[in-house]
C-alpha cells in the first residue's frame, strides 16, 4: 500500500458542485501539503499544514479550503468548483525543513 | 522571493544520446535545498536527489549525475546514454531553511523529456 493515499484519484464535476479530494499518510509526519499541477506551470502549493492546529495558505489559496482531522489526514476543499480548477492534485508529506515531499498518486480533477 | 526557472520546455533526443536538464534558482537565503524529481506518463512524482547549499559536490548515481554551481544558481541534471524508459517530465525544486521558511517546495516549470527508440 502507497504510503500517502489519495481519494478519488480520478473525478468529473460540474460548475458549482462541492468537492473533496482526501489524503491519509502512514509516514507518521506532521507536515502537510496540497499542490496543484497545470502544465506548463508545474506544481503550486494551495494550502499546507505543520499539524493539527496549524493550517496556512500557499501561493494559490483561493476558491479552495482545507481540514487537517487527524496528524495523518488532510482534506482539501472546492465549494464550488469551475472549470480553471480542472487539474492535477498532489498531497505531499514532509518531515523537518530540509527533507523531500513525498508525494500521493495524484487525483485528477475535471470541472465542466 | 524564491524562484526556479526550468527554461527548455521540451526536449527530444536519441535513446543512447547524453542530454542535459538546466535548472536555474533564486534565493536570499544561504543555506537551502535542491531537488530533482521525476514525473513518468503515469503520473507519479519520484524523488531523485535532494543536495543541500553548503555542498557543492557534484553526484553520480549510475546514469544520473547532478552538478551543482552556487557561483552560477544553477543545478542541472544529466541522464547519460538515454534510455526510452527515462522519458517523462522533470522537475527542480527549491526550499529555504530561512526566517520565512515553512518547508514548502517551490517548483519549477518542469522539462518535458522525450526519449525516441
Amino acid at each position: 500500500d502507497a504510503d500517502v493515499t489519495q481519494t478519488p484519484r480520478n473525478r468529473i464535476t460540474k460548475t458549482g458542485k462541492r468537492i473533496m479530494l482526501e489524503c491519509s499518510q502512514t509516514k507518521g509526519h506532521d507536515r502537510m501539503y496540497w499542490y496543484r499541477q497545470d502544465p506548463g506551470l508545474g506544481l503550486r502549493l494551495i494550502y499546507y499544514s505543520f499539524d493539527v492546529k496549524d493550517i496556512n495558505k500557499g501561493e494559490i489559496s483561493d476558491g479552495y479550503s482545507v481540514s487537517r482531522q487527524a496528524q495523518a489526514k488532510f482534506s482539501l476543499s472546492l465549494e464550488s468548483a469551475i472549470p480553471n480548477q480542472t487539474a492535477l492534485y498532489f498531497c505531499a508529506t514532509k518531515t523537518g525543513y530540509s527533507g523531500e515531499l513525498f508525494f500521493g498518486e495524484g487525483s485528477r480533477l475535471t470541472v465542466l | 522571493a524564491q524562484k526556479v526557472t526550468q527554461a527548455q520546455t521540451e526536449i527530444s533526443v536519441v535513446e543512447k544520446e547524453d542530454v542535459t536538464l538546466d535548472c536555474v534558482y533564486e534565493t536570499r537565503d544561504t543555506t537551502y535545498y535542491l531537488f530533482w524529481y521525476k514525473q513518468p506518463p503515469s503520473g507519479e512524482l519520484v524523488f531523485l536527489i535532494r543536495r543541500n547549499s553548503f555542498d557543492e559536490q557534484n553526484e553520480i548515481s549510475g546514469r544520473y549525475s547532478w552538478n551543482f554551481q552556487k557561483s552560477t544558481s544553477s543545478f542541472n541534471f544529466t541522464i547519460t546514454a538515454s534510455q526510452v524508459v527515462d522519458s517523462a517530465v522533470y522537475f527542480c525544486a527549491l526550499t529555504s531553511y530561512g526566517s520565512s521558511n515553512t518547508g514548502k517546495l517551490i517548483f519549477g516549470q518542469g522539462t518535458t523529456l522525450q526519449v525516441k527508440p
